[in-house]
């Protein structure tokens, strides 16, 4: 079955530090993608990242980054330089694709930058 | 376009009324999801739809009905509203490629409450 575990429920930080939030998954299939969703104080689920199983390259988005390790089943997300517009809940989530769009979410986890 | 509707936006119900939240995408989306969101939980899922006709139950889909008659429109019905049931209520839509899938866009939510 699959699952996400988004060991950290919340983080407080001070504006301009950079803040890793974690993300570990389980699935048996060998083919699954990844996600990343921001959902600021105003509700909406704001979409921020995709990455497929085969594809390990980190990725790079200004001050936002993600590190993706099989061997660790693992899909971090980094905000470097944190401002407080970051300040969101953040979802990490899990899809197994071949035409099953059906999306595992973790249980998100609180950032509040503080300025 | 509008992306995806939701209406209510609020609704308050007492226990054992019925109720159905709508759902409307103009981006021809073939799958289409409901979800409902509680505080430590994440996001879960409680019945999808990959096409007109086509419905699945989900994580989490006693209390609940859905039809999807068109590819526009994914309603979901509370049977007999229960307190068990307040919750936020996403809605989202998406497509795939190949049988990859892409990003979910999300509705703006109902906040529903059952006294």
């Amino acid at each position: 079955a699959q699952k996400v575990t988004q060991a950290q429920t919340e983080i407080s930080v001070v504006e301009k530090e950079d803040v890793t939030l974690d993300c570990v998954y389980e699935t048996r299939d060998t083919t699954y993608y990844l996600f990343w969703y921001k959902q600021p104080p105003s509700g909406e689920l704001v979409f921020l990242i995709r990455r497929n199983s085969f594809d390990e390259q980190n990725e790079i988005s200004g001050r936002y980054s993600w590190n993706f390790q099989k061997s660790t089943s693992s899909f971090n997300f980094t905000i470097t330089a944190s401002q407080v517009v970051d300040s969101a809940v953040y979802f990490c989530a899990l899809s197994e694709g071949g035409g099953s769009e059906k999306l595992v979410f973790g249980k998100g986890m609180k950032l509040t930058v503080n300025p | 376009n509008a992306g995806v509707t939701q209406t209510p936006k609020f609704q308050v119900l007492k226990t054992g009324q019925s109720m159905t939240l709508q759902c409307a995408q103009d981006m021809n989306h073939e799958y289409m999801s409901w979800y409902r969101q509680d505080p430590g939980m994440g996001l879960r899922l409680i019945h999808y739809s990959v096409g007109a006709g086509i419905t699945d139950q989900g994580e989490v889909p006693n209390g609940y009905n859905v039809s999807r008659s068109t590819t526009e429109d994914f309603p979901l019905r509370l049977l007999s509203a229960a307190p068990s049931q307040t919750s936020v209520y996403f809605c989202a839509s998406s497509y795939s490629v190949a049988s990859v899938p892409y990003e979910q866009y999300f509705g703006p939510g109902t906040r529903l409450t059952v006294t």
